[in-house]
């Protein structure tokens, strides 16, 4: 089952502008992982938050997690025609001493040059 | 480039055959996990190996297996492919608890 929902499932804006990407979950968790996928092909790690963090960045993407809400977002600042791709968040919870990843469907990004 | 390696990158097959996806994690990575991504039931978690030995099993059929062998390498096994099966399947590596876990580039798999 999917433990994380992103939203919106798809989201297509112009070069330049922000986008914003949120992922919900359900149980508690031990971290948070944004990737990106560029049409099939393999997943790209992009950051990690741990759940004792609240906001972290990386370049022009900024990561929020609040765990009262059970939620994180994805702010993908001055996007560039490159940042198109589907982005999915993924969350572990230590089951039985694994951290197996429990992923979303993924939000859907164009950026329009 | 993640430092994950997966082989082959494309495989063709027909109902009923069996076949074998390769995985080499990063080095020094210990555990490995393979997925599966197909359109209706987006990406999943199939299973873990850690050391050699099977840590956790998610969401795999009867009819998959999978080891890591002692250099650390893992294989899936696929076996009385259906149509269904027709997937991307994705094997990630980490270098311990709470880490991040890097993806290789991934097998695609037609099933016919």
């Amino acid at each position: 089952s999917q433990q994380g929902e992103e939203d919106p499932q798809a989201l297509s804006i112009q070069e330049g502008e922000n986008a914003t990407m949120n992922c919900s979950y359900k149980t508690s968790i031990n971290n948070l992982q944004w990737y990106r996928q560029n049409s099939g092909r393999g997943l790209v790690h992009l950051i990690l938050i741990r759940s004792n963090e609240r906001e972290k960045h990386s370049g022009r993407l900024r990561v929020t997690l609040d765990t009262s809400k059970k939620s994180s977002s994805l702010l993908i600042t001055a996007s560039r025609a490159a940042d198109t791709a589907s982005y999915f968040c993924a969350t572990d919870a230590r089951r039985a001493g694994s951290y197996q990843l429990t992923f979303g469907k993924g939000t859907k990004l164009s950026v329009i040059p | 480039d993640s430092g994950v390696t997966q082989t082959p990158k494309h495989l063709i097959t027909a109902t009923g055959q069996r076949v074998t996806l390769r995985c080499s994690p990063r080095s020094g990575d210990l555990s490995v996990y393979w997925y599966q991504q197909s359109l209706d039931q987006g990406l999943q978690f199939l299973i873990q190996y850690y050391n050699g030995e099977e840590r956790a099993k998610g969401n795999i059929l009867e009819r998959f297996s999978a080891q890591q062998f002692p250099d650390l390498h893992s294989e899936l096994n696929l076996s009385s492919l259906e149509l269904g099966d027709s997937a991307l399947y994705f094997c990630a590596s980490d270098g311990g608890p709470t880490d991040t876990q890097y993806f290789g580039p991934g097998t695609r798999l037609t099933v016919l």
